[in-house]
């Protein structure tokens, strides 16, 4: 295992269309983090996951987000009824159990383009 | 609420020359700091990280921050720039009970021949 994967890596859509992003963390890792960034901007906080159990939601994840990671491993970000808004960069990441490392993994990121 | 502000959205520099990227912080308590940086199409990747132990902290290629607290500073510097700098960095925070890192808008340098 050799860090985050994220697939697709672009994606381009038509407004309305609904999306789904995977991300496979580091296998040992039980905590895995969504992020989005925009042009111009630094990641912003979407959504946490420990295991299979989603804590944490960021009030930038409207309705229309949802995210799961079922069983504790890969998780998936869909987003309904896109919007031109929702053009960024998708990041994942993940981190393990030992906090005092605080040993973050991110992967590549999938790029939205909503036309 | 924690959160960084990094004061420079662009910094120029000639290679060869010190490179210093600024940024503070605002904390409740003792913060955990990083720097990032993103190389345009790549992934970001972890520069150096503060966690409370010594306050000049020694990160990759060169790079290097010090914490001051009566600052609520956490500047990078790099004593002399290469061409394989250029790109966006990152403050970032940790904050929450889920280690959320919280990102600054970025730094992009740029460094000329």
């Amino acid at each position: 295992d050799t860090g985050v994967s994220q697939d697709p890596r672009h994606k381009i859509t038509k407004r309305g269309q609904n999306v789904t992003f995977r991300c496979d963390p580091i296998s040992e890792h039980n905590r895995l983090y969504w992020y989005r960034q925009t042009l111009g901007q630094g990641p912003e906080f979407l959504t946490y996951f420990q295991n299979e159990a989603q804590l944490e939601k960021s009030r930038l994840l409207s309705d229309r987000f949802s995210a799961e990671r079922p069983k504790g491993s890969f998780s998936t970000l869909e987003i309904q009824r896109t919007e031109q808004g929702d053009s960024a960069m998708y990041l994942c990441a993940s981190s393990g159990r030992e906090f005092g490392n605080y040993g973050y993994t991110f992967g590549s990121g999938t790029r939205l383009t909503v036309v | 609420a924690q959160s960084v502000t990094q004061l420079d959205s662009h910094v120029s520099v000639s290679e060869g020359t010190p490179v210093l990227l600024r940024c503070n912080y605002s904390s409740s308590y003792s913060p955990s700091l990083f720097w990032y940086v993103q190389h345009p199409n790549k992934g970001l990747q972890l520069l150096l990280k503060y966690t409370s132990a010594a306050t000049l902290v020694k990160g990759i290629n060169g790079f290097e921050a010090e914490f001051k607290k009566s600052e609520t500073s956490f500047h990078l510097t790099k004593p002399s720039a290469h061409m394989s700098d250029a790109a966006e960095y990152f403050c970032v925070v940790i904050s929450g009970g889920y280690n959320k890192l919280i990102f600054g808008a970025g730094t992009r340098l740029a460094v000329h021949p």
